[in-house]
């Protein structure tokens, strides 16, 4: 069992570069998220997804899209990187009431 | 605008000793979740407590929860230094969604 494979697990970009963050889940769950997670912080919920097709704003949203075409997969697109996109992305899915977290993607923006 | 607090931020105890942390939210919510991050890694769930009054233990971790006070609590009984990591509380606040607290680092010297 994979569980939830997020990719890269670091990266680089520079300010104005886009790149996408891939989430991966092969455990048939129905709802998918995206948080961040600044030094000595919380995770804050960016993008959510109730299924294939449907996804919604979470709680910091701005600087993000998101796509869900399956059920396995929910990339997270950044465009024009900002210095403030500085983080760590986790990925997360869920059914009923069990969350299983991604490994974490560490992005730094230059 | 819901929201979830931890106290203290910081917690700094002999091994030994006892302490609890708490979680604050400030709204309904029909879950509570805790769990243990340690540096540069994911989140590992501990517990997760689904109704008021319930109380789950695990070694010296034990969690509990008061709903009509919008309070978790996760007390620690003779601590040891490996408890050391950041501790977060999430409430599910009646949706899938997962919004977390600030958390509570926590560091066990001898």
């Amino acid at each position: 069992n994979a569980g939830v494979t997020q990719t890269p697990k670091f990266r680089i970009l520079k300010i104005g570069q886009s790149m996408t963050l891939q989430c991966a889940q092969d455990m048939n769950h129905n709802y998918m998220y995206w948080y961040r997670q600044d030094p000595g912080m919380g995770l804050k919920l960016i993008y959510y997804s109730v299924g294939a097709g449907i996804t919604d704003k979470g709680e910091v949203p701005n600087g993000y899209n998101v796509s869900r075409s399956t059920t396995e997969d929910f990339p997270l697109r950044l465009e024009l990187a900002a210095p403030s996109q500085t983080s760590v992305y986790f990925c997360a899915s869920s059914q009923r009431f069990g969350y299983t977290f991604g490994s974490g993607t560490r992005l730094t923006v230059v | 605008e819901l929201k979830v607090e931890q106290n203290p931020l910081f917690l700094s105890m002999q091994e030994g000793k006892n302490y609890t942390i708490y979680c604050n939210y400030s709204t309904t919510s029909d879950r509570l979740y805790w769990y243990r991050q340690d540096p540069g890694k994911s989140l590992e769930s501990l517990f997760v407590l689904l109704s008021n009054g319930a109380v789950k233990q695990e070694g010296r971790l034990m969690a509990s929860l008061d709903t009509k006070a919008r309070l978790s609590t996760l007390h620690i009984t003779a601590a040891v230094h490996d408890l050391s990591a950041t501790y977060f509380c999430a409430g599910g606040f009646n949706t899938d969604k997962l919004i977390f607290g600030t958390g509570t680092r926590l560091q066990v010297f001898p």
